[in-house]
């Protein structure tokens, strides 16, 4: 079956340092989600990316956060000057939404983040 | 977008049904009611979706009212594995971005 990969599982990194987050989505997937999930809290939206641009981006996706789809299987989250905050879990999702209402994404198994 | 209320958690032991109501009252005509289960340090999975009247796949069922206000997600003959939380998400198809609550946490015991 078909799955979203992520990679690093785990990264850590110092407070001011960039770091790029990887994702390969689901082949003939179209779109292509960002989310976050502090330890403890619930997942929270960043960006929606299609066609090859932002559809759509949260308050959290702020001037420090991009997403690239640099080829024709990667998608990445680039955080350019980590803070304390950024902790957490980045999740990457992709869907292709057939029939009226379809709501499935399909979850990468994450990549934790620790900032120091 | 469509608020949800659904309690925060459920006990249950292996072998029962369990079922997860979820409320709500807002929800606008061209939204879907959409359960996401999600295990420790893993990304949420799509269990299942409905529009009205009752769905069931391989995994769970989902009833929904006639007046769409609330949903029940149905859990058959749970096992440990089935400890998880599940999300109750209210969306129009048109706005892919999935809102998580804070979703109901499933505790299966022996």
């Amino acid at each position: 079956e078909p799955e979203v990969t992520q990679t690093p599982s785990h990264q850590v990194t110092q407070m001011g340092q960039e770091v790029i987050l990887r994702c390969v989505p689901i082949s003939n997937h179209l779109y292509f989600y960002w989310y976050r999930q502090i330890l403890g809290q619930k997942v929270e939206f960043l960006v929606s990316f299609y066609n090859n641009e932002i559809s759509e981006k949260s308050e959290i996706f702020d001037d420090q956060f991009s997403v690239e789809r640099p080829d024709g299987s990667n998608f990445t989250l680039k955080i350019r000057s980590t803070k304390l905050e950024d902790s957490a879990m980045y999740f990457c999702a992709s869907s292709a939404p057939g029939l009226a209402g379809d709501l499935e994404q399909f979850f990468g198994p994450g990549t934790r983040l620790t900032v120091l | 977008l469509a608020k949800t209320t659904q309690p925060i958690s459920m006990d249950s032991y292996e072998g029962q049904e369990v079922n997860i109501t979820c409320s709500h009252n807002n929800i606008a005509t061209n939204d879907y009611i959409t359960w996401y289960q999600q295990f420790p340090s893993q990304g949420p999975r799509f269990i299942i979706q409905g529009y009205k009247t009752k769905v069931t796949n391989e995994v769970a069922s989902l009833f929904i009212p006639a007046d769409r206000k609330s949903s029940t997600l149905s859990l058959p003959r749970v096992s440990l594995s089935d400890t998880a939380v599940y999300y109750c998400l209210v969306g129009d198809a048109t706005d892919y971005k999935l809102s998580f609550g804070a979703g109901t946490t499933v505790t299966v015991r022996a």
